[in-house]
């Protein structure tokens, strides 16, 4: 089973500011990893597919870069409705898992 | 516009089983795999398994096979997941989500949609 490590925990900044999230894979997953935010009381949303490419309605202010085993979202310029739990996947093989969460609070 | 609404939130002893339903609209039911998975209280997400909702197929992680039934009944667009001998450590949210694929390697690409989320409380 891959084990995917997302850091830090925890990401303390104020609105307007750059986030930059990690996620490392225990074993080269290419490029096959997706990211997705999660809100208080909601379902998850996708933001990136593997690796790169932006879901459909994701702003271009998300991006997604990486490959192998070390992997990065970055929010270029946080807006308030940014503030949330951000997970990645991958899908090499099964099973699929996800990263712990990187929850990126307000500073 | 693609919908998937769960069942509600329930409330089972240990040992019970839940059945949770997940009714698709907005799509061709049959064109996707089904996918469910589960987040704890304060934790985080859990791949369960999934449905080819066209032929009925079925693979479920390690973790949950011979417990987990993973079904659908195409005549309503609806996705079921049901789960055994239930214990405490399976209190949690449970979600359906569909998934895309962007190529033909046989595994999904993400999940591009997903239910609401299914509270199930196991306690005594």
């Amino acid at each position: 089973e891959i084990v995917l490590t997302q850091s830090p925990a925890t990401l303390s900044l104020s609105p307007g500011e750059r986030a930059t999230l990690s996620c490392r894979a225990s074993q080269s997953v290419s490029s096959y990893l997706a990211w997705y935010q999660q809100k208080p009381g909601q379902a998850p949303v996708l933001l990136i597919y593997d690796a790169s490419n932006r879901a459909t309605g994701i702003p271009a202010r998300f991006s997604g870069s990486g490959s192998g085993t070390d992997f990065t979202l970055t929010i270029s310029s946080l807006e308030p409705e940014d503030f949330a739990v951000y997970y990645c996947q991958h899908r090499l093989n099964w099973p699929l898992t996800f990263g712990g969460g990187t929850r990126v609070e307000i500073k | 516009q693609v919908q998937l609404v769960q069942s509600g939130a329930e409330v089972k002893k240990p040992g019970a089983s839940v059945k949770v339903s997940c009714k698709a609209s907005g799509y061709t039911f049959t064109g996707y795999y089904m996918h469910w998975v589960r987040q704890a209280p304060g934790q985080g997400l859990e791949w369960m398994g999934w449905t080819n909702l066209n032929t009925g197929g079925t693979s479920y992680a390690q973790k949950f096979q011979g417990r987990v039934t993973m079904t659908r009944d195409t005549s309503i667009s609806t996705a079921y997941m049901e789960l055994s001998s239930l214990r405490s450590d399976d209190t949690a949210v449970y979600y359906c989500a569909r998934v895309f694929y962007s190529d033909s390697r046989g595994y999904p690409t993400a999940f591009d949609y997903w239910g609401h989320g299914t509270l199930v409380t196991v306690s005594s």
